[in-house]
């Protein structure tokens, strides 16, 4: 079965990093990119960046350029995010998603809770 | 960056009808690269149309997209129960990939 299953729910302090995890199943992972895309209560979804699993290469929108890593572990098929310095406006939820041959987002795991609150 | 304005905002219609869901972009996508998700709470979204006008793998065929440049419609020609949701447009034409705001569909 062709899935992306992300790790759980977190709750972490302003200021503090959050890394969350994508796990690839069903698929050969080094063949595709992955997204990575938040959503914010009650907002629309945001796009943060994305990784070639295959090169490791990775491009971030420029407004979470120096805040935010994606990494891959080609042995795990995971691909990780990671947000540093996080702050309230950071809270919601963090969903990983795979460009399909389509070019659009075929995949998507299943949302990830980031809460950001003192 | 290219704004995506989705409307209506909702959408209030019974099953068996027509819903029209429209999508404006700030400047022409590229290459028509538009797509449309569905979400409903507690789900991850679901790619239903890509390329502006191509279903995605498994989508009933009562979904259908158009437009190009910078209008674009999602029509769903008869809503079944499982329709009712948040409906999200997505143009991936430039390097800053955006998201419209949803247009919601619920039961009248």
């Amino acid at each position: 079965q062709v899935q992306l299953v992300q790790s759980g729910p977190e709750v972490k302090k302003p200021g503090a990093s959050v890394r969350v995890s994508c796990k690839a199943s069903g698929f050969t992972f080094i063949a595709y990119v992955i997204h990575w895309v938040r959503q914010a209560p009650g907002q629309s979804f945001e796009w943060l960046g994305w990784i070639n699993a295959g090169s490791g290469n990775t491009r971030y929108s420029q407004k979470f350029q120096g805040r935010v890593s994606i990494i891959r572990d080609t042995s795990a098929t995971t691909a990780y995010m990671e947000v540093r310095s996080l702050r309230s406006e950071d809270t919601a939820v963090y969903y990983c998603a795979r460009v399909g041959t389509n070019d659009a987002f075929d995949i998507w795991g299943q949302g990830t809770m980031v809460t950001v609150s003192s | 960056e290219i704004v995506l304005t989705q409307s209506p905002g909702t959408l209030s219609l019974s099953p068996g009808e027509r819903a029209t869901l429209s999508c404006r972009a700030s400047q022409s996508v590229f290459n028509n690269y538009f797509a449309w998700y569905q979400k409903r709470p507690g789900q991850a979204p679901r790619l239903l149309i890509y390329g502006t006008s191509s279903r995605a793998t498994g989508i009933p065929d009562r979904f259908s997209g158009s437009g190009s440049g910078t209008d674009f419609t999602l029509t769903i020609s008869r809503l079944e129960p499982e329709d009712f949701a948040l409906y999200y447009c997505q143009q991936y034409g430039s390097s800053l990939q955006t998201f419209g705001g949803g247009t919601k569909v619920d039961i009248k």
